[in-house]
């Protein structure tokens, strides 16, 4: 099993630029989530997901957007890169309520 | 709000001791408690659950406590090994998100031998 993939691994945008953070998953898991994490900072939510064409936002959604077309993918879209954007984002999944969350191995962005 | 407190400060302990993070709580009433391990440049790895009616659960070298009445847990690694350096991550669930995770902001074990 692969587990949760995220592409890329690391991207440099130049402000105004917009791009796609891909997650796919292979367990089938219906929940699955978009994290930030800042330098000193603890994981910020920033869009989560209960279900196939079910989303919500978390407690930093502002400058992204979130789709949940299948089971497997979660794809993070940035729509107008900001230097605040700057951040590794982690997508993570879990099976249902009270169990594990699998984390990918984060996407390093930077913003210029 | 709710907010979850870890040592800031980096643990350095020596090989063989045992090492003892701890995780605070407030203005929450989570149903399960979780502990994962963060390497530099990688995802967290979950280790351990707990839930609000453990008081304690073990697996391998690692013990976690967890008191809802002092809202707080205490995660050991016994025999202790350089291989266990990293930063360890207290995460509660999170009312309404779906079950999301709420991250404290980790503290990192440094095992020297």
């Amino acid at each position: 099993n692969a587990g949760v993939t995220q592409t890329p691994k690391f991207r440099i945008l130049k402000i105004g630029q917009s791009m796609t953070l891909q997650c796919t998953q292979d367990m089938n898991h219906n929940y699955m989530y978009w994290y930030r994490q800042d330098p000193g900072m603890g994981l910020k939510l920033i869009y989560y997901s209960v279900g196939a064409g079910i989303t919500d936002k978390g407690e930093v959604p502002n400058g992204y957007n979130v789709s949940r077309s299948t089971t497997e993918d979660f794809p993070l879209r940035l729509e107008l890169a900001a230097p605040s954007q700057t951040s590794v984002y982690f997508c993570a999944s879990s099976l249902r309520e009270n169990t594990e969350a699998f984390f990918g191995q984060g996407t390093r962005l930077t913003v210029v | 709000s709710q907010k979850i407190e870890q040592n800031s400060e980096a643990l350095n302990i020596q090989e063989g001791k045992t090492a003892t993070l701890t995780c605070n709580y407030t203005n929450y009433s989570p149903a399960y408690l979780q502990w994962y391990r963060q390497d530099p440049g990688r995802g967290p790895v979950f280790l351990l659950l707990i839930r609000e009616n453990e008081k304690e659960k073990r697996k391998e070298r690692l013990k976690v406590t967890f008191d809802t009445t002092l809202k707080q847990s205490l995660f050991h690694i016994t025999a202790s090994q350089p291989a266990d350096s990293a930063t360890y991550l207290c995460a509660l669930d999170r009312p309404n998100s779906g079950y999301a995770l709420n991250f404290g902001k980790g503290t990192s074990l440094l095992v020297t031998p």
